[in-house]
Formats: structure tokens, C-alpha cells, sequence
């Protein structure tokens, strides 16, 4: 069974740029969730679709960040304009039937 | 108050010796509770996870629960050097599957 997989793996951009990225969950995984982490903190969610459905965005920054997931498959976080402070590993994760959560590799976003 | 209590570490155990990792949560209404191993710059991983009170062991590893002190550990019997890695607490309130993490507590198992 494939894993979550997330690209780019890197970027670097300077603030007030944009960035992607993207997401695709286990196959037949109806949630899918995308978590910001921290150097040194644990993972924050920042939000949960249910197929393509919203059910938690209430740590996203709407004012900067969006998200969507077209069809209920594969999804994209977007960051417009970055800041410095966005540096952090982006996590995306999918749940099936059960309560487990399994995480794609992340992408790691440095803003300089 | 945090939601998620976890000692950062580093917690430094000798290889073959009991590596004990603990954990304090605030949300009564936590139902379940996860224990993720995550590796130097790498996605987070599942340990194990537990629902009720008491102990459960699978190999090397025992998850402990007491919800009365709102309490979860994580014990690794005969700590192995690959063992190292930075061990996040996490619980979910089951109305959404929604994860909350700790900071994480670095393991170092040395030789």
C-alpha cells in the first residue's frame, strides 16, 4: 500500500513570495489533515478535510494561508505572502476507518 | 495551562536499560492517546496507542494510561541505539479525530 505523499520535499523562497504544496493521501483515506511543525515544537494542526468537506480550520491563517482538497482525492496548502516565521516543516496526513493518522514525508519551507 | 505536557528532554538511558517517557494532558474529554517516534528530520511515526486505563504491551514497548491523573507514558524495554529519536505524546477527543501533539521528548540511548 502506497504512503502519503507530499512534494515539493523543499523550498525556499524569500518573504512575501508564494509557495504550494501538495498532497496525496492513502488511496480510499476519506481525511486528510495538514499539520505545521516547528523546529524543536510538535506537530499544529492547521486543517482537517472530510472528503472534500472542511471540518477544522480554526488554527489556519486565513488571512494568508488556504487550502483545498478538489474531488475529495489530493490537496494543496497555499502560503500568500509568506513570512519568516511560516519556516517549518508542512505535514500532510490521512486517516481511513480507523483513528490512525499516517504522515507523509512533509515539505521542509525555509523563508529567508 | 498546555494541552499536552512533555518533559523536552534530552533523557539520556544506556543501551539494554528502560527508557521511560512521560506525558501530561489537560482535556478530560481525551479518549485516546498515541504515542509517535519521529527520527531527525523525518514525518512522525506511530508507536503505539491506547484507550483505556491500565497498561498495553506490544514487543519492547508498553503504553501506560491513567486517566484519573490524566497521565500516558511510554516505557522501551532493552533501549537500543536506534531507539534515539524525539518521542511526541499526542490525544484525541474523538469528536474528529483531531490530534493534538506535545512538543516531544529527545531520547538519546547511548552505548
Amino acid at each position: 500500500e502506497a504512503g502519503v505523499a507530499q512534494s515539493p520535499r523543499y523550498k525556499i523562497i524569500e518573504k512575501r513570495q508564494s509557495v504550494a504544496f501538495w498532497c496525496n493521501p492513502i488511496s480510499g483515506h476519506a481525511t486528510l489533515y495538514w499539520y505545521q511543525q516547528i523546529l524543536g515544537q510538535g506537530p499544529k494542526l492547521l486543517i482537517q478535510f472530510q472528503n472534500n468537506g472542511v471540518v477544522d480550520d480554526s488554527q489556519l491563517p486565513k488571512d494568508r494561508f488556504s487550502a483545498e482538497r478538489l474531488k475529495g482525492v489530493d490537496s494543496t496548502l497555499k502560503i500568500q505572502p509568506a513570512k519568516l516565521e511560516d519556516s517549518a516543516v508542512y505535514l500532510c496526513a490521512s486517516r481511513g476507518g480507523g483513528n490512525i493518522q499516517y504522515f507523509g514525508a512533509g515539505t521542509r519551507l525555509s523563508v529567508l | 495551562q498546555k494541552e499536552v505536557e512533555q518533559n523536552s528532554g534530552p533523557l539520556s538511558v544506556p543501551e539494554g536499560a528502560i527508557a521511560s517517557l512521560n506525558c501530561t494532558y489537560s482535556d478530560r474529554g481525551s479518549q485516546s492517546f498515541f504515542w509517535y517516534r519521529q527520527y531527525s528530520g523525518k514525518s512522525p511515526e506511530l508507536i503505539m496507542f491506547i484507550y483505556s486505563n491500565g497498561d498495553k504491551e506490544d514487543g519492547r514497548f508498553t503504553a501506560q494510561l491513567n486517566k484519573a491523573s490524566q497521565y500516558v507514558s511510554l516505557l522501551i524495554r532493552d533501549s537500543q541505539p536506534s531507539d534515539s529519536a524525539t518521542y511526541l505524546c499526542a490525544f484525541d477527543t474523538g469528536t474528529a479525530s483531531k490530534l493534538t501533539f506535545g512538543t516531544g521528548t529527545r531520547l538519546q540511548v547511548t552505548l
